[in-house]
């Protein structure tokens, strides 16, 4: 089982920042299975990137994948108010999907 | 415009069965490259992917669940559902219903909006 770790678990940054979320994969994972989503308190997880670097439909373009094999990173450019939020990354392997622990990203 | 919604008892017994349905408006639940599955976020924990299904029934489950869960389909009704047995405290949850892309991209890109699973006597 591939298990995702995600760092740091919590970041404090202001409006208008950049926030860079990694995701560490303890085994090689093929891009087209590395997603991110977006979690807001009261709703449900949010597509944000598929293929480790392709936008979901109406995604900001500030939202910007990358990575490979067992490095992935999420950047979020200028920070809005409502990007506050916890994100997760996902893998697919094995025929299971898992998800990492989560990134906070709070008001600093 | 693809709508999913749960449904089901809010309060379960421990070592009773949990039930819940997704309800798939806006498109058909038969069509290609996509399975249907669940997906339970715990009070203070993260994601936690419990299993999906395609419209011929095939399955795939957390092997962590793997021997307490069922998850079936009636694709005359658009719906599919999740049983999770022998609950314990441990299985209070949000648990969410989500489409997930199964082929080239592997994804889950349109979710309901959750219900609250609460286990207590």
């Amino acid at each position: 089982e591939i298990v995702l770790t995600q760092s740091p678990g919590t970041l404090s940054l202001s409006p208008g920042e950049r926030a860079t979320l990694s995701c560490r994969a303890s085994q090689s994972v093929s891009s087209n299975f590395l997603a991110w989503y977006q979690q807001k308190p009261g709703q449900a997880p949010r597509l944000l990137i598929y293929g480790a670097s392709s936008r979901a439909t109406g995604i900001p373009d500030r939202f910007s994948g990358s990575g490979s094999g067992t490095d992935f990173t999420l950047t979020i450019n200028r920070l809005e108010p409502e990007d506050f939020a916890v994100y997760y990354c996902q893998q697919y392997g094995t025929s299971q999907f898992t998800f990492g622990p989560g990134t906070k990203v709070d008001i600093k | 415009q693809l709508q999913l919604q749960e449904s089901g008892p809010g309060l379960v017994k421990p070592s009773e069965t949990l039930s819940l349905t997704c309800s798939v408006s806006g498109g058909s639940i038969s069509g290609s490259s996509y399975y249907w599955g669940w997906i339970r976020r715990p009070p203070g924990k993260g994601l936690e992917w419990i299993g999906n299904i395609y419209h011929s029934g095939n399955t795939y489950y957390n092997p962590s669940l793997k021997s307490r869960v069922t998850i079936s389909v009636d694709t005359s009704k658009n719906q599919f559902s999740l049983k999770l047995s022998s609950v314990t405290a441990a299985d209070t949850a949000v648990y969410y219903c989500a489409r997930h892309r199964t082929y080239g991209f592997y994804y889950m890109d349109v979710w309901g909006k959750g219900t609250t699973v609460t286990v207590s006597s």
